[in-house]
């Protein structure tokens, strides 16, 4: 069965500062890895999703990288907000259904 | 465009009622996933639909758990004689295409509290 572990389970941070969020997971014969976003009450919403075949993903501020070998991800997101606080979940794939870490919990001090 | 929506968004239950759940998914989208997310947790996989087969149920915990999708569109989820371990919050999600290669899109999920 997958096991994706993420660490820390929670990080607090001025604002401006860069954040790395990491996740690993056991079996690596994964088709995708997404990292997800979730706000107090709402649901998820999908910020980066990685192709097994890809080393990482961009948009924005955030950038996503894929060690599969390792069984290793890293989310970076750059010059923090407060609006970036939320809880920030890894999930994998190794058929159709998401295999989901803990998440970690980010807070930005303004 | 409109999302994943779910009803309710919250429901108390005294333990052993029966609740339904409801999913609407994006128009057109053919997956159909349901997770239930307990607190402080991600999120469990429970089952998944393509059009109206259910492929997987492997996640449902118990046989009091029961989903369908008659018409491949509108999904429901009901929980029989509810217990207190089944609290969570119940997420459902949909993918245009079936496979492995696509983003799942996540409705705003129901809370659910068995008193």
């Amino acid at each position: 069965k997958q096991e994706v572990t993420q660490i820390p389970a929670a990080l607090s941070v001025p604002e401006g500062e860069n954040l790395v969020l990491n996740c690993s997971f056991t079996d690596s014969a994964i088709y995708n890895l997404q990292w997800f976003r979730q706000d107090p009450g709402k649901g998820l919403t999908s910020l980066l999703l990685i192709q097994s075949s890809q080393r990482e993903q961009t948009s924005g501020r955030l950038n996503a990288s894929l060690d599969k070998s390792s069984g290793r991800s890293t989310l970076y997101i750059a010059a923090s907000q407060p609006g970036d606080s939320a809880t920030y979940l890894c999930a994998v794939s190794n058929d159709y259904k998401l295999s989901f870490g803990a998440g970690t919990t980010v807070t930005v001090r303004a | 465009g409109a999302g994943v929506s779910q009803s309710p968004r919250y429901k108390v239950a005294k333990r052993g009622q029966d609740v339904a759940l409801r999913c609407d998914p994006i128009s057109g989208h053919v997956s159909l996933f349901w997770y239930q997310q307990a607190l402080g947790q991600g999120p469990e996989f429970l089952t998944y639909f393509q059009n109206e087969a259910q492929l997987d149920k492997s996640g449902l915990p118990s046989d009091r758990f029961f989903a369908e999708r008659p018409e491949g569109s509108v999904s429901t989820l009901k929980i029989q004689r509810t217990q207190q371990e089944d609290s969570a919050v119940y997420l459902c999600a949909s993918s245009l295409v079936p496979g492995r290669q696509d983003t799942q899109y996540f409705g705003p999920g129901t809370r659910l509290t068995v008193l």
